[in-house]
Formats: structure tokens, C-alpha cells, sequence
């Protein structure tokens, strides 16, 4: 049975540092997702990891995938306080491919 | 192109009552999705539908149903409603790939609360 943990479940930063968060998984995973939550919203997708190795950058936000480590990080760099939201990861178990299995999410806030 | 909607926005029931939540999904897709969203929790899968048959089921009670329509939109039913049942529900559409999960695209929600 595929499991999500993420950690830290809270990360309260400064404007400006990098910081990273981290989504492992408890057993081989189709495909990784992130995804992004604002406060009474709905989810925003970010990025999907197909491979090992893989590596995806928009703006601020670097996401990768160790598949060998069942590792995916979402990395912050030089944070701004637009960025402050809960992000999730995600996975596909590979015996039912049709779900998404979540981790408890980590809320970010960024301080100007 | 249209995005994934949900009706009603919010809703407020008592304990064991009925209540139907409806999703449009978004154009070009066949599959829905739905989720159950605790306050400060992940979300959790309730079920999916692909071609108006149900494709696979998460550990909810059978007083969780659902449809889909020939046009790709669903229904989720929910029975009996109990108070844990507040939370808020999420519709993904997604376009089914066979064997390979696709990407999927959400909804705004529809808040339940149920007193």
C-alpha cells in the first residue's frame, strides 16, 4: 500500500532563502505530483514527475524525483511572499493507477 | 477551453439526510474523479468514473455514490449523511490513458457541512 509523507508539515521563512521540502513514499509509485492549495481553494497542479532523475523549474519552484530513495523535493528559491500556500505531494500507486494518494500537505508562509 | 466546475458552492445539511454534489469536468475529458478534503488533511479518493462506469473505489462507505453521464459530468450521492462527513469535495478530470494515470485537473469544491 503506497504512503506520502511530507515534511516539515509547517515552514514559516523569511523573504528571500531557499528551502526545501521533502515527499517520500512508502513503496514504487507510477508517476509524482505537486500540487499547490490556497486557503478555501481548490488545488493547483505544479508538476508531474514521470522518471528517475527527472527535474522540473517553473519560476521559483524546482521540483525533482529520486525513484531509487522514493525521494521527490520541491525546492523554494529565493522566496517571495506569493509563494506562501499549502503544497502537497502526490502519487499513483502502480495496482490502481486511476487514484491519487496525498500526503498531509505543507503549509508555507513567507514573511516580507 | 472550460475548466473543471462543481455545484453548489456550499452546503449545509443535517445528520442523515441525502445530499448530491455535481461536476462538470473539464472539455476534452473523460474521467472524474472524486476526493473527500478534511479541514487541514490531504485529500482523501472517494472514487472514479471512466465511460459512466465506476473504475475504482478508496475506503469509503457504500452510502458514497456516484454517476456519470454520457457528456463526462458526475454526481456524488452521499447517504446518511454524518457529521464527519464535512468536509470539502473535490472533482479531478483527467483524460484516461489506459493503463497510465494522467494528470488531473480539480475543481473549486463544494464545501459540506453537516450539523
Amino acid at each position: 500500500e503506497l504512503k506520502v509523507e511530507q515534511n516539515p508539515l509547517f515552514l514559516s521563512m523569511q523573504e528571500e532563502k531557499n528551502y526545501t521540502i521533502y515527499c517520500n513514499y512508502s513503496t514504487t509509485s507510477d508517476r509524482l505530483y505537486w500540487y499547490r492549495q490556497d486557503p478555501g481553494k481548490s488545488l493547483e497542479s505544479l508538476f508531474v514527475l514521470l522518471s528517475n532523475g527527472a527535474v522540473k523549474q517553473e519560476g521559483r519552484l524546482m521540483a525533482s524525483l529520486d525513484t531509487k530513495a522514493r525521494l521527490s523535493t520541491l525546492h523554494i528559491t529565493a522566496a517571495v511572499h506569493d509563494l506562501s500556500a499549502t503544497y502537497f505531494c502526490a502519487g499513483t500507486p502502480m495496482d490502481s493507477n486511476y487514484q491519487l494518494i496525498w500526503g498531509a500537505g505543507t503549509k508555507l508562509i513567507i514573511k516580507p | 477551453e472550460t475548466g473543471v466546475t462543481q455545484s453548489p458552492t456550499h452546503l449545509i445539511k443535517t445528520r442523515g439526510q441525502q445530499v448530491t454534489l455535481r461536476c462538470s469536468s473539464q472539455s476534452g475529458h473523460n474521467t472524474v474523479s472524486w476526493y473527500q478534503q478534511a479541514l487541514g488533511q490531504g485529500p482523501q479518493f472517494i472514487f472514479q468514473y471512466y465511460r459512466e462506469e465506476e473504475n475504482g473505489r478508496g475506503n469509503f462507505p457504500p452510502r458514497f455514490s456516484g454517476l456519470q453521464f454520457p457528456n463526462y459530468s458526475s454526481e456524488l450521492n452521499v447517504n446518511a449523511l454524518e457529521l464527519d462527513d464535512s468536509a470539502l469535495y473535490l472533482c479531478a478530470s483527467s483524460l484516461y490513458a489506459g493503463i497510465v494515470g494522467n494528470e488531473q485537473f480539480f475543481g473549486p469544491g463544494t464545501r459540506l457541512t453537516v450539523l
